[in-house]
């Protein structure tokens, strides 16, 4: 199975700030990553699929980066809206996984 | 609008079973590969099972492989999950997902999600 390792599990940040947060599979993976926003209480949303593409709706804010075994997804100037978990997942072989998560929360 | 909602949820005494059902609407459900997700009490997202647009290619995870059974009646648009020898570590809520595409190879992603179901495994 492809192990998918997510850091940091949590950070802290402003509004306004520059937010990256980095996933690595255990193997290649291609472009295969995918990037889901969670609130608390609520259902998980699709961000980005293929590591770069952005969801209809996603604010342009948001962007995913990567190939291979390294991905990135960056927040360019971090709302208060922001403030959630943020879950990759690989879609290259079954069965698919999930990283741990990324809490981001208020500094 | 894409609706799912499950049903079936409930409180299970370890080794028991359970049947979850989600019923879709607002797309054509033989067009598109159904998930279930799971989440325990304060954790990340699991991956459960997967089934194809046709029913005709199923996944699963390793925790679950041998114990859960998904299928789907794209007749009802309807996607079920039975749970059997229930362990303490299956409880979770359990979400309904629709996948992007009609398979489950290469590119699975889930763009709708339902509102889940809990599912206590607890003597």
């Amino acid at each position: 199975d492809i192990e998918m390792t997510q850091s940091p599990s949590s950070l802290s940040a402003s509004v306004g700030d520059r937010v990256t947060i980095t996933c690595r599979a255990s193997q290649s993976i291609s472009n295969y990553l995918n990037w889901y926003q969670q609130k608390p209480g609520k259902v998980p949303k699709f961000l980005i699929s293929a590591a770069s593409t952005l969801q209809s709706g996603v604010p342009s804010r948001f962007s995913g980066s990567g190939s291979g075994t390294d991905f990135t997804l960056i927040i360019s100037s971090l709302q208060p809206e922001d403030f959630a978990t943020y879950y990759c997942q690989q879609s290259y072989s079954n069965p698919i996984t999930f990283g741990g998560g990324t809490k981001v929360e208020i500094k | 609008e894409v609706q799912l909602l499950e049903s079936g949820g409930g409180l299970v005494q370890p080794g028991g079973s359970l049947r979850l059902s989600c019923a879709g609407s607002g797309f054509v459900s033989s067009s598109y590969a159904m998930s279930w997700v799971r989440q325990a009490p304060g954790k990340g997202l699991e991956w459960v099972s997967g089934i194809s647009a046709n029913g005709g290619a199923t996944y699963y995870a390793d925790s679950v492989k041998g114990r859960f059974t998904i299928s789907r009646d794209n007749s009802k648009s309807t996607l079920f999950l039975q749970m059997n020898s229930l362990r303490a570590e299956d409880t979770a809520v359990y979400y309904c997902v629709k996948g992007q595409r009609s398979t489950m190879v290469r590119g699975a992603s889930f763009d709708d999600w339902g509102q889940g179901t809990l599912v206590t495994v607890s003597s």
